[in-house]
Parts: structure tokens; C-alpha cells; sequence
């Protein structure tokens, strides 16, 4: 089935590690994002990328890094700069060209630190 | 002020009855709406996707659009324990490069 896989569900990371988040989409989209989601809030954009090779920051990109070598594959490396990293990450796709702008998500990583 | 405003809820409905929700916005240049619903630890997953003003109707679930006040409401019929979600609001522009921008959900409860 067509979809965006997030991988792990859940991640536990310790002061000072960096860990990557992965995101693979077999939907052939051009467009993907990273979402953060904190109890009770909505979603903030952490980084998006249109095409392999280029992504842009979003509006909380401080402490974020990502890659973009595949169509199908946006990992997301949360670094120890990120000051309160525990929350929920998304991931999103979406195929530049069709009319309109949805997006579809995958369902999430929780990461805490420990 | 937010771009999106929405009011955070909870929203606690019998079951049976209709579920009304909405969302302000201050960016004339939105032309596209969507509703996405999420449950508790879950990602969002698309509801209804609406251009410009108008209805559409999906099934128990009406999405409205009132450009000219800058208001969109999404209203769910005959409502179940299974609808109750968090209900987030997603707007944007027409240029293809355009971000989506959220509000910040309304949970609901449906009461059996």
C-alpha cells in the first residue's frame, strides 16, 4: 500500500545525543515535510524540501538537520543544540503540480529525552 | 495574533448531535482549506479539501468556506464516540511552493 513510513514510533535520547528520524514515502510525491507537535498545540514546520538535493528551513529550524539525496526518503536529525527536543514529530508528503496543496502524514515519532 | 486562530475545545458532544467547528484567518491571500482529524497519538489524516468559498459535502461531514469574512467551519452530522478526535484546520496559497499553515486544533468529545 502507498503511504509515508516514519520509523521509530517511539525514541528515548539521552543530554547531549543527536538522533535521526527516518521518513521514506512510496507515493512518488516531489514535496516533503517535517512537522513538530507539542502536547495541546498544532503543528510547526520545522523543514521542507520541493526537490532531492534542496530543502529549505521552516520556522522552528534551530537545532534541526536534514537531507534530501532520494525522492522517497526525508530524515530528520534532531542535534543536541535542539534546547527541548521531547515531542511529536511529522511527517509529511505531498505531489507539486496537482491542484491544491493537501498534504498526507505519516503517524508520528515521539521522541523524549531522558 | 496567529495567522490561524482556533478555539482549543474541548468541544463535549452527545452522541447523536451535530459537531460544529471553525477557524479564523487573517491572510486574504488563502484560497485553499483543508480539515484534517487526529486522533491521540496518531498523525492527521485528510478530512475535506475545499477551494475558495463554497460548501462541500462528504458523508456526515460539511466543510464551509466564507472567503469574504475570512471564516471556514467544518460541521459533522449525527456524530459518533468514534469522531472524537482533535480537529485541525490547514489553509494555504495557490503558488505551488506555498506552506501549509495549521491551527491549533479543537479536540471534541462525543459522548455515547
Amino acid at each position: 500500500d502507498g503511504g509515508i513510513t516514519q520509523s521509530p514510533k517511539y525514541l528515548f535520547r539521552k543530554e547531549g545525543q543527536n538522533v535521526t528520524l527516518s521518513c521514506e514515502q512510496n507515493l512518488n510525491h516531489d514535496a516533503m515535510y517535517w512537522y513538530r507537535q507539542d502536547p495541546g498545540q498544532g503543528l510547526r514546520l520545522i523543514y521542507y524540501s520541493q526537490i532531492v538535493n534542496d530543502f529549505q528551513k521552516g520556522d522552528i529550524a534551530e537545532g534541526y538537520s536534514v537531507s534530501r539525496e532520494k525522492k522517497e526518503s526525508f530524515p530528520l536529525t534532531v542535534t543536541s543544540a535542539q534546547k527541548n527536543p521531547t515531542a511529536f514529530y511529522l511527517c509529511a508528503s505531498r505531489s507539486v503540480g496537482q491542484s491544491g496543496n493537501t498534504i498526507y502524514f505519516g503517524e508520528g515519532s515521539w521522541l523524549t529525552v531522558v | 495574533q496567529k495567522e490561524v486562530e482556533q478555539d482549543p475545545g474541548p468541544l463535549s458532544v452527545p452522541e447523536g448531535a451535530i459537531v460544529s467547528l471553525n477557524c479564523t484567518y487573517s491572510n486574504s491571500a488563502f484560497q485553499y482549506f483543508m480539515w484534517y482529524r487526529q486522533y491521540s497519538r496518531k498523525g492527521p489524516e485528510l478530512l475535506m479539501y475545499t477551494y475558495s468559498s463554497g460548501n462541500k459535502e462528504d458523508g456526515r461531514f460539511t466543510a464551509q468556506v466564507d472567503k469574504s469574512s475570512k471564516y471556514i467551519s467544518l460541521f459533522i452530522r449525527d456524530s459518533q464516540p468514534s469522531d472524537s478526535a482533535t480537529y485541525l484546520c490547514a489553509m494555504s496559497g495557490t503558488a505551488a511552493g506555498n506552506k501549509l499553515t495549521f491551527g491549533g486544533g479543537t479536540r471534541v468529545l462525543v459522548k455515547p
